[in-house]
């Protein structure tokens, strides 16, 4: 089955700076990647996801881009602020989803 | 998108007894999911919820433990049965758009005394 890394467990940037989180996947049929916000108590939120067919997408300060030879996707948030802290995951997608580990990201002010 | 609710957010439960959660779906949803988290960690998906007829489980997870029904398109329900205070976690419902989106609810905490 499908196996998805993520790391940094831990990163903590100063406000403003960026901030990038990297995943790997081992299935090369996934062909669906999202990334989700966490934020304490609540469930994870949808913020951006990718589409095999796709090498970058951009929303707003959210960026993710997909090399899908090197079967590895990131999540890049630049002009950091302090409500970006949160816990994200990515995920890979062919029949069902599985997730990463989880970033804690701690933006410092 | 999809807006998920789910009923109840928490919950204190006594071993051996069952707690049923509900998850409402404001959209037709082509997939319907349960996952569980334990706290600090990350989310492992415990069945597929089927419209009309049995869940597909992960491996893991069994039908007499967790059931889950799914009588129509926008709402599931997953009881935690007999339950231990291994049982005690986060559980999630998520589910599938047309467009291939995946949404999550809020999710309902149980702690198992």
């Amino acid at each position: 089955g499908e196996n998805v890394e993520q790391h940094p467990s831990t990163l903590s940037v100063q406000e403003g700076d960026s901030a990038v989180i990297k995943c790997t996947y081992s299935d090369s049929a996934s062909n669906y990647f999202p990334w989700y916000k966490q934020e304490l108590g609540k469930g994870p939120q949808l913020i951006i996801d990718i589409r095999s067919n796709v090498g970058e997408k951009k929303d707003q300060r959210i960026a993710v881009t997909l090399n899908k030879t090197a079967k590895h996707f990131s999540l890049h948030i630049t002009e950091t602020q302090p409500e970006d802290s949160a816990v994200y995951f990515c995920a890979a997608r062919f029949n069902g989803l599985t997730f990463g580990k989880g970033t804690h990201l701690i933006i410092q002010p | 998108s999809a807006v998920i609710s789910q009923k109840p957010s928490r919950d204190i439960c006594q071993r051996g007894t069952s707690l049923t959660i509900q998850c409402q779906v404001d959209s037709q949803v082509t997939m319907m999911f349960w996952y569980r988290q334990q706290p600090g960690q990350s989310l492992t998906l415990i069945a597929t919820a089927n419209q009309g007829s049995e869940a597909t489980y992960e491996s893991g997870f069994v039908i007499d433990k967790f059931p889950i029904s799914r009588p129509n398109l926008t709402f599931s329900t997953l009881t935690v049965s007999n339950m231990s205070p291994e049982d005690s976690s986060i559980y999630l419902c998520s589910a599938k758009t047309e467009n291939y989106e995946q949404y999550f609810g809020p999710g309902t905490r149980l702690t198992v005394t």
